[in-house]
């Protein structure tokens, strides 16, 4: 079957525009997550989503960063006004809920944010 | 709070070479771990994972990891590395905790 989906692949911005990322996740899949990746980095946690629950945004940087999630599938993060710092690559990640197989993530190709 | 020890940032080796990555987890359980690879431009795909039972696991790739209790360790390793695994490696812990915790990776360089 298919895997998680993300666009666009690449993405070039102007400081202080606005941007969304999509995501779309393993079909059956309820929980998504959206990390960042800066150059050299590791994986930097932004949000998490489970089924119909509240999100947990404890990983958003700043207020200018947002996300939802439509239906219980796919995802938009927005970042408003962007800045040069946000330059990174943005993987979303999906997995099962519930059992033993929980937290064994599925990712996306990522899209790769370059603000000028 | 769980946590992800990656203490090799870059690892060079050449081609046929065994290879051995380092992972050492802080968490208060058995945790469920993890190990992924990410090539150039790609996003993350997993090798393999650990959850319980036999403590030496099979991946894919040719990957091998062993899950350590007493020292807290999961360390990958590969018998002969080929160059086409030149990429980014990384670790992660969890056990339900929903959003398991990733190392900062490892860098791996293939010579010829």
């Amino acid at each position: 079957g298919a895997g998680v989906s993300q666009s666009p692949s690449n993405k070039v911005t102007e400081k202080g525009k606005d941007v969304e990322l999509r995501c779309d996740p393993i079909s059956g899949h309820t929980a998504l997550y959206w990390y960042r990746q800066s150059l050299g980095q590791g994986l930097e946690f932004l949000i998490y989503f489970q089924g119909n629950s509240a999100p947990d945004k404890s990983g958003l940087p700043s207020d200018r960063f947002s996300a939802e999630r439509t239906g219980g599938s796919v995802s938009t993060l927005t970042i408003q006004r962007t800045q040069q710092e946000d330059s990174a690559v943005y993987l979303c990640a999906s997995s099962v809920s519930g059992g033993v197989d929980t937290d064994t993530q599925y990712f996306g190709p990522g899209t790769r944010l370059t603000v000028l | 709070a769980q946590s992800v020890t990656q203490p090799d940032i870059h690892i060079t080796v050449s081609e046929g070479a065994s290879l051995e990555l380092r992972c050492n987890y802080s968490y208060g359980a058995t945790p469920y771990l993890f190990w992924y690879v990410q090539s150039p431009g790609q996003g993350l795909q997993l090798l393999l994972k650990y959850f319980s039972g036999d403590t030496l696991v099979q991946g894919i790739k040719g990957f091998e990891a062993e899950f350590k209790r007493s020292q807290s360790s999961f360390n990958l390793r590969k018998p002969s590395v080929h160059w086409s695994d030149a990429a980014e490696y990384f670790c992660a812990v969890g056990r339900g905790s929903y959003i398991p915790t990733f190392g900062r990776g490892t860098s791996l360089i293939v010579h010829p």
